[in-house]
């Protein structure tokens, strides 16, 4: 079975810094993709970034990165230049089978506030 | 133009009620899900959906019955609504392929309140 760990509490950071927000995952299946979404007050889940367990780089997407540590099963969220508007709940999701039994396991998610 | 949408946004009903959520995507994709969001925002995959046959149903109670009339649509039918069925509902496609990088688009949700 998959399992996402998402333990911070409510994190905080200054607006224009970087904050890594942590994720751990575990799973038996040689092959996965790991995501994270980002949850505002509005509801709505939006997709962020993607990372494959066989790709050989970090993923990136503008000020979004992706720390992923294969060896440790950690896939950290780096959110660079902090604005206001990125203060939402984030969430860390794996997919570990491949085709159309394909499912995303979330993590608990994590709180993040943005101080000006 | 909205990728993933859901009607009603809002649902509030009695316990004990039957009710509906009704799902369309508009981007090709063959694949959808239900998701359900509790008080705590842990979300959970209940239902999915492939060119309209089902594939996951994650133990979910049969009061739960999801019907898709065709690859675009993927609707949510509740019976004997319980207070435990309060939640975010949401509805999500994706374009499978068989390796991972198939992203899910989620719709804005659906809040359930049951009274």
């Amino acid at each position: 079975a998959q399992k996402i760990t998402q333990t911070q509490p409510g994190m905080f950071v200054q607006e224009k810094e970087a904050v890594t927000l942590d994720c751990t995952y575990d799973t038996s299946d040689p092959s996965y993709g790991l995501f994270w979404y980002k949850q505002p007050s509005s509801g709505e889940m939006i997709f962020l970034i993607y990372q494959g367990s066989y790709d050989q780089q970090n993923a990136t997407e503008g000020r979004y990165s992706l720390n992923f540590q294969k060896a440790r099963k950690s896939a950290n969220l780096v959110i660079s230049a902090s604005q206001l508007g990125d203060s939402a709940m984030y969430f860390c999701a794996m997919i570990s089978r491949g085709g159309a039994n394909s499912k995303l396991t979330f993590g608990k998610g994590i709180t993040l506030s943005v101080r000006p | 133009d909205t990728a993933v949408s859901q009607t009603p946004k809002y649902l509030v009903t009695q316990m004990g009620n039957d009710k509906s959520i009704k799902c369309e995507q508009n981007l090709g994709h063959d694949t959808m899900y239900w998701y359900k969001q509790d008080s705590k925002k842990f979300l959970k995959i209940m239902f999915s959906y492939n060119n309209k046959e089902l594939i996951i149903n994650e133990t979910v109670p049969n009061r739960f019955s999801p019907k898709s009339p065709d690859k675009a649509h993927l609707n949510l039918h509740i019976n004997s609504l319980e207070l435990g069925d309060s939640a975010v509902y949401f509805c999500a496609s994706s374009q499978v392929r068989a390796e991972f990088t198939n992203e899910q688009f989620f719709g804005p949700g659906t809040r359930l309140t049951v009274l």
